[in-house]
């Protein structure tokens, strides 16, 4: 079954501070992409990883994506209010079947103006 | 586009009532997914499917049926409601070839009340 670790669970910051989410698997991952919700909202899609050791940058957002491919990380610089929400990393975590497209516990963001 | 769309947005279910929720999306994508939300937690996969015609469960299918008899539409059934699927449920869609699943685009939800 899905065995996909997203830490830390919630992270308080001051606007300005950085942030960083982690995602781990215990299988190799074809790929990983990254979600993200605001409060009361549904996922939309920031970015997919596809290569080992890959780097992706968008704006204050970078995305990393294990040599193993087996873990990924989504680091915010100068956090915004309008960076508040929850981050998900998802992907096919199954190991034995590359359809099944599982979503980690995601990181609760909360940015103090 | 409409993209994903849901029906209902909102309902409240006694207990061993049924329903079906509804999913359409006009993107012409191979893949659909049901996930639940449950408050303050992340999305668990209820059931997926590759094509019309094709399903297989996901990590929670129990007490819920899917069918997707074409492209566009992949309704999800719950049978004997239970106060367990009080939860947020969303249908997701995407286009993937192989290994490579696609970016997953979602419906806006359908919040269930099982009282």
């Amino acid at each position: 079954g899905q065995q996909v670790m997203q830490i830390p669970q919630y992270q308080h910051v001051q606007e300005g501070e950085d942030f960083t989410t982690y995602c781990n698997s215990s299988t190799t991952l074809s790929n990983i992409q990254w979600y993200k919700q605001r409060p009361g909202g549904h996922p939309v899609f920031l970015i997919q990883l596809v290569k080992s050791g890959e780097v992706k940058k968008q704006k204050r957002l970078t995305f990393q994506f294990g040599e193993a491919k087996k873990n990924s990380s989504l680091h915010i610089t100068a956090t915004q209010t309008t960076d508040v929400g929850t981050y998900f990393c998802a992907g096919p975590f199954h190991r034995y079947n590359f359809n099944k497209f599982y979503f980690g516990s995601g990181t609760k963001l909360n940015v103090k103006p | 586009n409409a993209g994903v769309t849901q029906t209902p947005k909102f309902r409240i279910l006694k207990i061993g009532q049924s329903m079906t929720l509804q999913c359409t999306q006009d993107m012409n994508h191979n893949y659909m997914y049901w996930y639940r939300q449950d408050p303050g937690m992340g999305l668990k996969l209820i059931y997926y499917s590759v094509g019309a015609g094709i399903t297989d469960k996901g990590e929670v299918p129990n007490g819920y049926n899917v069918s997707r008899s074409t492209t566009e539409d992949f309704p999800l059934r719950l049978e004997l409601a239970a106060p367990s699927q009080t939860s947020v449920y969303f249908c997701a869609s995407s286009y993937a070839l192989g290994d490579n699943t696609g970016e997953l685009f979602f419906g806006e939800g359908s919040r269930l009340t099982v009282l």
